[in-house]
C-alpha cells in the first residue's frame, strides 16, 4: 500500500515555465520533506515542513503543507534546466518518534531548454 | 568519512547466487534505512535500524532478503538466491536520530541480476 502518492509521475516542459508537483495521502504526517535526487546520486533534501499551511521559499522553488498535514505541494517558478531530477517527497507519521520515513512515488522532472 | 558510502557501486550476479550490499552510515548516525528503487521510480522502504536493532523490517520482500547491523555503524543487506526481479539500485540512508531529521543517502549500489 503506497500512502503517499504525487503528482504527475512525468513531466516534461520547457525552461522558463513554471510547474506544481503534488503529494497526496490520506494518513496524516507530523512532518513532510522533499528531496531531489539526479541521475546516478541518492536523494538530497530540499525542505522540511511541519505546520499545517505552513508555506517555505527556497528561491524560485514553493513548498506548502497542507492545513490538515495531509498533503504537500512543491511550485517551481522560471524552471531550469539544472531542476531536472526526481522529485520525492517523503512522511513521518509519528512525530520523529522510532518510526521510518515513507517516501512517495516521485515525479520526474525534465527541463527542456 | 564524509557521507553515506555504500560498496559496491555496481554489482552484476548471476541467478541463484547471492549478494551482500555494504552500507556506511555518516558516523554518530542512529538511524539507518535501506531503500530500493527501479529505474525513475520513487523509493521502496525495505528496512529500518535505530542502533543495532531494525524496529521495522516490513518491507523486506521475501525471506531471502535480509540485513544486520553491527556496532551501530556499518549495515549489510543479503540478498539469497537472486532473483531477475532483484535487479534495481539498493540505496541507503542515515540519520542522526529519527525520522523527521535530514536523511543522507548514498549514492546506492545498481544491482543487475543475469
Amino acid at each position: 500500500t503506497q500512502l503517499l502518492e504525487q503528482s504527475p509521475q512525468f513531466l516534461s516542459i520547457q525552461e522558463g515555465e513554471n510547474l506544481t508537483v503534488y503529494c497526496n495521502s490520506s494518513s496524516v504526517f507530523s512532518s513532510l520533506q522533499w528531496y531531489r535526487q539526479e541521475p546516478g546520486e541518492g536523494p538530497v533534501l530540499l525542505v522540511t515542513v511541519v505546520t499545517g499551511g505552513e508555506v517555505k521559499k527556497l528561491k524560485r522553488l514553493t513548498f506548502q503543507f497542507g492545513d490538515a498535514r495531509k498533503d504537500s505541494s512543491l511550485h517551481i517558478t522560471a524552471a531550469q534546466t539544472g531542476d531536472t531530477g526526481l522529485y520525492l517527497c517523503a512522511g513521518d507519521q509519528n512525530g520523529g518518534a522510532t518510526n521510518k520515513l515513507i517516501f512517495g512515488t516521485g515525479t520526474l522532472l525534465a527541463v527542456q531548454p | 568519512g564524509a557521507g553515506v558510502s555504500q560498496s559496491p557501486s555496481n554489482k552484476v550476479t548471476e541467478k541463484g547466487k547471492d549478494v551482500e550490499l555494504r552500507c556506511d552510515p555518516i558516523s554518530g548516525h542512529t538511524a539507518l534505512y535501506w531503500y530500493r528503487q527501479s529505474l525513475g521510480q520513487g523509493l521502496e522502504f525495505l528496512i529500518y535500524f535505530q542502533g543495532n536493532s531494525a524496529p521495522d523490517k516490513s518491507g523486506l520482500p521475501s525471506d531471502r532478503f535480509s540485513a544486520e547491523r553491527t556496532g551501530g555503524s556499518v549495515s549489510t543487506l543479503t540478498i539469497q538466491r537472486t532473483q531477475q526481479e532483484d535487479s534495481a539500485v539498493y540505496l541507503c540512508a542515515s540519520s542522526l536520530r529519527h525520522s523527521n531529521t535530514e536523511a543522507f543517502f548514498g549514492q546506492g549500489t545498481r544491482l543487475t541480476v543475469v
